[in-house]
């Protein structure tokens, strides 16, 4: 089984849903991160935790919210998702080395 | 604050060729350096990572990397490219000096093996 996983892979919307992806491990990991990819930028970072009680802002925080449920699932929601929000979004963990173990990412859509 | 530039969004190498990606950090301060390489609809993997030890570091799948402090460099290579080695490659550095819990990332270049 996967370390790190992802639900959905795939997920088409319309403007203006409300979408939830959720990212579970069984690394035990404590830090669990939250990036999209976009062709030609690179990836980049949305929200990051480093336990249960901390969440923190990445360089692209604005439409997005996340919640760190447990140690191993670590879910982002776009509140109401929009155009520019198509990207592939992949959910990460990490011990405290800064090695980072990615999930499989999902395909956000939205029309 | 801490960047990384990847010169050549797009490599094309013949197969058994030797494969070189580039990449610069911007800092005076050096940070931890990874390589990761993304095969189609898959997630990131670790080929790398360089945090102080030995400069030139030895990875999976044959590649390696040195890292240059003069220079800024942290340069992918593999002697002979194979088909299999077609995928997107991402340089990425700490955003710090050490481990500091967060990557930054290259905009990522796309290797391409002809046969």
């Amino acid at each position: 089984d996967a370390d790190v996983t992802q639900t959905p892979r795939n997920r088409i919307t319309k403007t203006g849903k409300r979408i939830m992806l959720e990212c579970s491990q069984t690394k035990g990991h404590d830090r669990m991160y939250w990036y999209r990819q976009d062709p030609g930028l690179g990836l980049r970072l949305i929200y990051y935790s480093f336990d249960v009680k901390d969440i923190n802002k990445g360089e692209i925080s604005d439409g997005y919210s996340v919640s760190r449920q447990a140690q191993a699932k670590f879910s982002l929601s776009l509140e109401s998702a929009i155009p520019n929000q198509t990207a592939l979004y992949f959910c990460a963990t990490s011990d405290n080395t800064d090695t980072q173990y990615f999930g499989p990412g999902t395909r956000l859509t939205v029309l | 604050a801490q960047s990384v530039t990847q010169l050549g969004s797009h490599v094309s190498v013949s197969e058994g060729a030797l494969v070189l990606l580039r990449c610069n950090y911007s800092s005076s301060v050096p940070p931890y350096l990874f390589w990761y390489v993304q095969y189609p609809n898959q997630g990131l993997q670790l080929l790398l990572k360089y945090t102080s030890a030995a400069t030139l570091v030895k990875g999976i799948n044959g590649f390696e990397a040195e890292f240059k402090k003069s220079e800024t460099s942290f340069h992918l290579t593999k002697p002979s490219a194979h088909m299999s080695d077609a995928a997107e490659y991402f340089c990425a550095v700490t955003s710090g000096s050490g481990n500091t819990g967060k990557l930054i990332f290259g905009q990522g270049t796309t290797l391409q093996v002809k046969p």
